[in-house]
């Protein structure tokens, strides 16, 4: 079975400072990775993905995460955040040729983003 | 489209009391569930569903109950609430079971037992 480990569970940083969540996984198998990104009070939402190709995978709004098969990690990053990236990130991992109930989540990494 | 659409948003109810949360979504989505969210734990999901008239447990199905007679709607049913049972519950969509497939979650439902 695959287990996802977020290393933080609180990340506080100032307006504009680059960030970094990190996300190990482990598993045996193929994987597909996701973000899900939760604003407060409201449910959980994809931030981006990584399926298969390019190990880059980037976000509409500046976020991006590089899948490493060697350090079976999947870390997201922003070179400079805003007050609106306060959330709660999430990541995911599910199985190749698995299904979405296989879907395994991360218990979550508080970002807050200080003026 | 409204998307996934959870009601109630908050419900307080008393020790050995049952009520059904909602759960619909205009998607035309085969896929449903239920996570339910605690502090430090993530999500952890309860039932799901693959399409109308099949549903199966997951890693925490104990005390609740589902059913889905449509492919819009997937009710949640908690039978005999408890203390254990406060959570913000999720429902969640997809097109379909499979791996690659997005889920699209809704607002939640905030529920405390006393």
């Amino acid at each position: 079975a695959q287990s996802v480990t977020q290393l933080d569970s609180q990340v506080p940083v100032f307006e504009e400072a680059p960030v970094e969540l990190r996300c190990n996984y482990s598993s045996s198998v193929s994987v597909y990775l996701f973000w899900y990104v939760q604003y407060p009070n409201q449910g959980l939402q994809l931030l981006l993905k990584y399926l298969s190709g390019s190990t880059l995978v980037e976000s509409i709004n500046g976020f991006e995460a590089e899948f490493n098969k060697s350090q079976t990690s999947f870390h997201l990053r922003k070179p400079s955040v805003h007050i609106s990236d306060t959330a709660e990130y999430f990541c995911a991992v599910s199985l190749g040729g698995g299904s979405n109930y296989k879907l395994t989540f991360g218990k979550g990494t508080l970002l807050t983003v200080n003026p | 489209n409204a998307g996934v659409t959870q009601t109630p948003k908050f419900q307080v109810l008393k020790t050995g009391q049952s009520m059904t949360l909602q759960c619909a979504q205009d998607m035309n989505h085969e896929y449903m569930s239920w996570y339910r969210q605690d502090p430090g734990m993530g999500l952890r999901l309860i039932h799901y569903s693959v399409g109308a008239g099949i549903t199966d447990q997951g890693e925490v199905p104990n005390g609740y109950n589902v059913s889905r007679s449509t492919t819009e709607d997937f009710p949640l049913r908690l039978l005999s609430a408890a203390p254990s049972q406060t959570s913000v519950y999720f429902c969640a969509s997809s097109y379909s079971a499979g791996a690659t497939d997005t889920q699209y979650f809704g607002p939640g439902t905030r529920l405390t037992v006393l």
